[in-house]
């Protein structure tokens, strides 16, 4: 069965400084990742999505890779704020489904502190 | 706000009652999903519905039991539930517009479920 890992329960890094999450799966091809934040009581919500025939993809402060060899992607966030700390889900996508199903992995949990 | 509705927020109920979950969204999609999120656990899909049809239900108790009346309403059904049940349950909708989809997926809040 698929599986999908992230590489923390959680992470703590000062202001600043760059947060980099790792995902990793395994026992599947995902035709394309997607990035997830969530907020205490509150549903996840979409940050960016990256196909498998990319390597990069950026948005403002936050950069994703995808290695279809390594079965990874990066997920970083530069010059980290306070305001970034929440918990971050990948969901590499299910190649089969029409629908696209995601299946998420457990999040890492970010802390930025001042 | 994400354009998807959620309600209860909170529910406590016994494992004899029967009670039901409401997910509505404003965006025009014609897919909605139900997921369950336990504690430490990952988001874990339960039944998909695409243009009100159920195509997905991942070996789901029957002790679930979703609706989808149109494509902009999803309801759960909730009866005779164990104490195990208890999570955060949350509503999703997407456009899917044929055989490869990169939908994103808008969540809504959420329904803080408590089984005693």
């Amino acid at each position: 069965s698929q599986k999908i890992e992230q590489n923390s329960e959680a992470l703590n890094i000062q202001e600043g400084k760059t947060a980099t999450l790792t995902c990793n799966y395994t026992n599947y091809s995902p035709a394309y990742l997607q990035w997830y934040r969530q907020d205490p009581g509150r549903g996840p919500v979409f940050l960016l999505l990256i196909r498998e025939n990319e390597k990069e993809k950026r948005k403002e402060r936050l950069k994703v890779t995808f290695d279809t060899t390594l079965k990874q992607s990066l997920f970083h966030i530069t010059a980290s704020q306070p305001a970034d700390s929440a918990t971050y889900l990948c969901a590499p996508a299910d190649r089969g489904s029409t629908l696209g199903r995601l299946y998420f992995g457990r999040g890492t949990q970010l802390t930025v502190w001042p | 706000e994400t354009g998807v509705t959620q309600t209860p927020r909170h529910l406590v109920m016994g494992m004899t009652n029967k009670k039901s979950l409401k997910c509505e969204q404003h965006l025009g999609h014609n897919a909605m999903y139900w997921y369950k999120q336990s504690a430490k656990k990952p988001l874990e899909l339960m039944f998909v519905y695409n243009f009100k049809e159920q195509t997905e239900n991942n070996s789901v108790p029957s002790r679930f039991s979703p609706e989808c009346p149109n494509s902009s309403h999803l309801f759960l059904h909730l009866h005779t539930l164990q104490p195990e049940d208890s999570a955060l349950y949350l509503c999703a909708s997407s456009q899917n517009s044929g055989v490869r989809s990169y939908n994103e997926q808008f969540f809504g809040p959420g329904t803080r479920l408590t089984v005693l």
